[in-house]
């Protein structure tokens, strides 16, 4: 299994519609688990953490399963500035190299939401 | 404003050369990192760097370096031995206590002639 998988995508949606991604994870000892959005050509940024009890964050909600090592996150009533690229990102162990900090990037989920 | 700034924004390279991707935070950051992305891949870890004066190899560290002087500053240099240098490269950086959340800088989109 790679470190951080995502649903291959495209994704392509109306506005208006929910979208969910999901994202297995390799490693069962990670902690920190994060969505991160990616613009074309742009640097990726912090959408949302995710946490055991799930999250939310307006329209988006963010789910995680310890136990299936999986990660979702949902978007619902999608914007057309919602398209974008959204990257699964989950922490090294903490014993790596002695590190801290280090993440793991999935490749990404292109999301395109239409008018 | 704070944040990462990165320069240039484009770069070439010619064959056998060395260059030398900029990356200045002012957000008073102590962890700085430098990635590489490919198209259609996830970003990969070249160099970190938690503290001044001292920096970690990440997964792909060959044909690359780093210098850590400063803690505004963590320039990366693209050395001839890394064979496959076109590529996207994001700087980022985070503060202690919250190491794995990261600020990306801008980008620097590196182009071999």
């Amino acid at each position: 299994r790679k470190e951080v998988e995502q649903d291959p995508g495209p994704f392509n949606v109306p506005e208006g519609a929910t979208v969910a991604f999901n994202c297995t994870y390799s490693n069962s000892a990670s902690q920190s688990f994060f969505w991160y959005r990616q613009d074309c050509r742009k640097e990726p940024k912090l959408l949302m953490s995710v946490y055991s009890s799930g999250n939310e964050d307006g329209r988006f909600t963010a789910q995680l399963n310890r136990a299936s090592q999986y990660i979702s996150l949902l978007i619902r009533d999608s914007k057309l500035s919602d398209s974008a690229t959204y990257l699964c990102v989950v922490n090294r162990t903490p014993n790596y190299g002695g590190s801290q900090g280090n993440l793991i990037f999935g490749k990404g989920t292109k999301l395109s939401v239409k008018p | 404003d704070g944040g990462i700034t990165q320069s240039p924004k484009y770069l070439f390279r010619k064959e056998g050369q060395n260059v030398t991707l900029s990356c200045e935070q002012n957000l008073n950051h102590d962890a700085m990192y430098w990635y590489r992305q490919d198209p259609g891949q996830g970003l990969r870890l070249i160099y970190y760097s938690q503290i001044v004066n001292d920096f970690q190899k990440g997964d792909i560290a060959e044909g690359y370096s780093v210098s850590r002087e400063k803690k505004e500053s963590f320039p990366l240099t693209v050395t001839s031995a890394q064979k496959n240098p076109t590529a996207f490269y994001l700087c980022a950086s985070s503060i202690p206590g919250s190491w794995e959340t990261q600020y990306f800088g801008p980008g620097t989109r590196l182009l071999v002639l």
